[in-house]
């Protein structure tokens, strides 16, 4: 089965509002990374998060990690209208092979 | 410069015809991979190359076949289509024994099988 599952599976929110999406999966990882896909597009790498780690920034993305929970968040503060797409997280272990979740799309209403 | 291209973009096919999608990648990488994404968005691993060897074979049907001719290029040709094949797929690269490193994806190709 799937490593990782988003939620929500869809988000919508006004242009400037903060968006924050989850990531749970089941085993043990590595690292987990985040990916943006936009529409008719590829996977556009956006952060990776090392398990020793809790935070990471990136600009406009702020990433958390819990292990003990085994879930992850994403944020995107001051929203716009060009993060419309949908982003999906991908946890890696110890055979280098990462897997994706289910995706959240998300919508930003000008 | 496009680090990952794949070729077709888009292919329009019949059933159990033979097609090939072909990948190139001009980052200078080790590893590269095939990835499926379904209807629903759902992204899974085909298959893993590192330096043209297979790394990861995961349950594909073997009508799937790779084919890395060198480490810059890994094709996927795949037999007697079915039209539960019709997805996207995309290729992908990064360096050897990068756990950790940033994976690279190419546009993805459009296969849809009538």
């Amino acid at each position: 089965s799937q490593q990782g599952e988003e939620d929500p599976q869809a988000l919508s929110i006004q242009e400037g509002e903060n968006a924050t999406m989850n990531c749970s999966y089941k085993t043990s990882i590595n690292n987990l990374q985040w990916y943006r896909q936009n529409s008719g597009r590829g996977l556009v790498h956006l952060i990776l998060i090392r398990s020793n780690e809790r935070e990471k920034h990136s600009g406009r993305l702020r990433v958390t990690l819990d292990t003990s929970k085994k879930s992850s968040s994403l944020l995107i503060t001051a929203s716009r209208a060009a993060d419309t797409a949908s982003y999906f997280c991908a946890t890696e272990g110890g055979n280098e092979k990462l897997t994706f979740g289910t995706g959240t799309r998300l919508t930003i209403i000008p | 410069d496009t680090a990952v291209s794949q070729t077709p973009k888009y292919l329009v096919t019949q059933m159990g015809n033979d097609k090939s999608i072909k990948c190139e990648q001009n980052l200078g990488h080790d590893t590269m991979y095939w990835y499926k994404q379904d209807s629903k968005k759902f992204l899974k691993i085909m298959f893993s190359y590192n330096n043209k060897e297979l790394i990861i074979n995961e349950t594909v049907p073997n009508r799937f076949s790779p084919k890395s001719p060198d480490k810059a290029h890994l094709n996927l040709h795949i037999n007697s289509l079915e039209l539960g094949d019709s997805a996207v797929y995309f290729c992908a690269s990064r360096r050897q024994g990068a756990g950790g490193n940033t994976i690279y994806f190419g546009e993805g190709s459009w296969l849809t099988v009538v």
